[in-house]
């Protein structure tokens, strides 16, 4: 089972940033929080993945809270082509079958003109 | 363009046949992942193979296997099909033992009448 809520659905005007929540209060030490996207039935496309320390990369940045029961994926400035639905997961970054990409439903996000 | 190869992009067959679906992962990776994502049961990790070994198991039904071979790339074999095996199955594929991002295809689209 996936170990992470997300809303189901958010609405963003295009140019502004986007939040993405994410909670995933059981993740364990050695779990990293990755962030992936689905275009309308393309191929799910990674983004992002932390451990503790927020990071940044040329297509999002993700804040990790202290205590690591939560996270935020932000997209700096939205357009109409980040419209996708946002997985949010957690996962081993060693091992078997902790490490497996399991996707849950994730967040809808529509980027409105 | 991921480096992910998926064919046929597209298959439409009966219910009781046989298929098998192929990927080739980005030059030097070594995992491959295979998913179904059907209307109604979202992203479904079925099977991962790491340097042609299974690796890990998901909800794979027992009709279906897969295997891969020594040069690195995977075939899905789907048999006895079913209308309810009509779906998308992705395959993705990393680069090592360790669980860092994987890149996915753009999926085989199979319809079964």
């Amino acid at each position: 089972d996936a170990k992470t809520t997300q809303p189901p659905s958010m609405d963003c005007a295009e140019g502004r940033a986007a939040n993405l929540p994410c909670n995933h209060s059981t993740i364990s030490g050695n779990e990293y929080v990755y962030w992936y996207r689905q275009i309308h039935s393309q191929g799910p496309q990674y983004i992002i993945h932390g451990l503790k320390n927020n990071e940044t990369n040329e297509m999002a940045s993700l804040i990790i809270t202290e205590d690591r029961k939560s996270s935020t994926l932000i997209l700096p400035h939205a357009t109409l082509r980040d419209t996708a639905v946002y997985y949010c997961i957690v996962r081993a970054f060693y091992g078997g079958s902790q490490g497996n990409l399991i996707f849950g439903k994730g967040t809808k996000l529509s980027v409105k003109p | 363009d991921s480096g992910v190869t998926q064919t046929p992009k597209h298959l439409i067959t009966a219910t009781g046949q046989r298929v098998t679906l192929r990927c080739s992962p980005r030059s030097g990776d070594l995992s491959v992942y295979w998913y179904q994502q059907s209307l109604d049961q979202g992203l479904q990790f079925l099977i991962q193979y790491y340097n042609g070994e299974e690796r890990a198991k998901g909800n794979i039904l027992e009709r279906f296997s897969a295997q891969q071979f020594p040069d690195l790339h995977s075939e899905l074999n789907l048999s006895s099909l079913e209308l309810g095996d009509s779906a998308l199955y992705f395959c993705a594929s990393s680069p090592s033992w360790r669980n860092t991002e994987a890149f996915f295809g753009q999926g085989t689209r199979l319809t079964v009448v």
